[in-house]
């Protein structure tokens, strides 16, 4: 199975871009790599997912490494509610493997 | 179009209890999954049921069981219960699609307290 790495913590202050990055170098050629992020006292939320290019959402946008080892997540411009734990999850292997996550910590 | 809806949300039992949990999928949603999330250990995969059958099963001992009935509503039971079972227990479901490219929409969670 796909083991993933990211950083326990980051910060950032509001209403700048937030890069939070992920390696998975053990990912197979078919895992999608999803992101989700959970906020206090709620459950995970699909932030978006993608297999080999860059994808784009309202949310957020993700950076796929070409060869497929590590991938960014990109916050555009984060507010305070973007403060969450953001997991990266190979799929489908997301159901057997949820790391710790980043908790994103946005300063005002 | 209604989310995932978990019930109850909160609930304290006692050792040696027993606890149901459902959970109502989104319409159309036929994939239910159920993991446990604690401070120590995170959130971690308990079962999957599609069409009414589970489909995979997580490292849990066998007090933890669940099932899905005809309409994708899914229930999960834990007998026995020992204080480590206190925990948020999250349902999240899916579309059928392609293997990887399921999106699962998660519920608010049931958290369980064990006295």
């Amino acid at each position: 199975d796909a083991k993933t790495t990211q950083p326990n913590s980051m910060e950032s202050n509001e209403e700048e871009p937030v890069h939070l990055p992920c390696n998975h170098s053990t990912i197979s050629g078919t895992d999608y790599i999803h992101w989700y992020r959970q906020l206090p006292s709620q459950g995970p939320e699909y932030v978006i997912h993608g297999l080999t290019s860059n994808v784009n959402n309202r949310m957020a946008s993700l950076a796929i490494a070409e060869d497929r080892k590590s991938s960014t997540l990109i916050l555009h411009r984060a507010t305070l509610r973007d403060a969450a734990v953001y997991y990266c999850i190979p799929a489908p292997n997301y159901q057997l493997i949820w790391g710790a996550g980043t908790k994103l910590i946005i300063k005002p | 179009k209604a989310g995932v809806t978990q019930t109850p949300r909160y609930l304290i039992k006692t050792r040696g209890q027993q606890v149901t949990l459902s959970c109502s999928p989104i319409s159309g949603h036929r994939s239910v999954s159920w993991y446990q999330q604690t401070p120590g250990q995170g959130l971690q995969f308990l079962f999957e049921y599609f069409s009414e059958t589970q489909r995979n099963k997580g490292n849990f001992p066998g007090r933890f069981s669940g099932r899905q009935f005809s309409n994708s509503r899914s229930e999960m039971n834990v007998s026995t219960l020992e204080l480590g079972d206190s925990a948020l227990y999250l349902c999240a479901s899916s579309l059928p699609q392609a293997s990887g490219a399921n999106v699962l929409t998660f519920g608010a969670g049931s958290r369980l307290t064990v006295l």
